[in-house]
């Protein structure tokens, strides 16, 4: 059974400052990994998606790199903002047998930037 | 992307009773997904709910306490049945735009609190 495990569970840092969030899963036969923005009381929102052929992927401030061999995934965030603040998740994703898709996610690392 | 709806966003509810939570897609997907999130929780897989098949329920989850339809490519539905306090989450609607990448994407959520 996969586990995904996100460390650390909280993070505060001033503005400006660059920084990683770390993400590990047990179970390296995965189908790609994607990390999520979620904001208090909403929805989740998908920032970048890195397919299990793929090193990282790119999108603005946002780095996510994919190890699969050592199980592990990280977040950079470039020139923080303090409207980065936000609850970051990681999600892991396989291939079921009928030809779905299941997601197991972290619990999460919530961010506070402080302006 | 895709634009995904839900009614309602929350909802105060009492013991015993049932919620319908509702899921409109602005365009037509074949995956969707119902997760839960519990308070100070991560997303908790409950259903798959495909068009054209049987909703597949995860380990814990039955389709007596959760039912759930998919009447059409756009739209599905879940129900919460007999609700008690420990249902109080927050419940996410998901679906797959691209069975290439397999990324998946979440509505905003309702919130149910039950009394």
């Amino acid at each position: 059974k996969q586990e995904v495990t996100q460390i650390p569970a909280a993070l505060s840092v001033p503005e400006g400052e660059n920084l990683v969030l770390n993400c590990s899963f047990t179970d390296s036969a995965i189908y790609n990994l994607q990390w999520f923005r979620q904001d208090p009381g909403k929805g989740l929102t998908s920032l970048l998606l890195i397919q299990s052929s793929q090193r990282e992927q790119t999108s603005g401030r946002l780095n996510a790199s994919l190890d699969k061999s050592s199980g592990r995934s990280t977040l950079y965030i470039a020139a923080s903002q303090p409207g980065d603040s936000a609850t970051y998740l990681c999600a892991a994703q396989r291939l079921t047998g009928a030809g779905s898709y299941q997601l197991t996610f972290g619990k999460g690392t919530k961010l506070s930037v402080i302006p | 992307s895709a634009v995904i709806s839900q009614k309602p966003s929350r909802d105060i509810c009492q013991r015993g009773t049932s919620l319908t939570i509702q899921c409109q897609v602005d365009s037509q997907v074949t995956m969707m997904f119902w997760y839960r999130q519990q308070p100070g929780q991560s997303l908790t897989l409950i259903a798959t709910a495909n068009q054209g098949s049987e909703a597949t329920y995860e380990s814990g989850f039955v389709i007596d306490k959760f039912p759930i339809s998919r009447p059409n490519l756009t739209f599905s539905t879940l129900t919460v049945s007999n609700m008690s306090p420990e249902d109080s989450s927050i419940y996410l609607c998901s679906v797959g735009m691209n069975t290439n990448t397999g990324e998946l994407f979440f509505g905003e959520g309702s919130r149910l609190t039950v009394l």
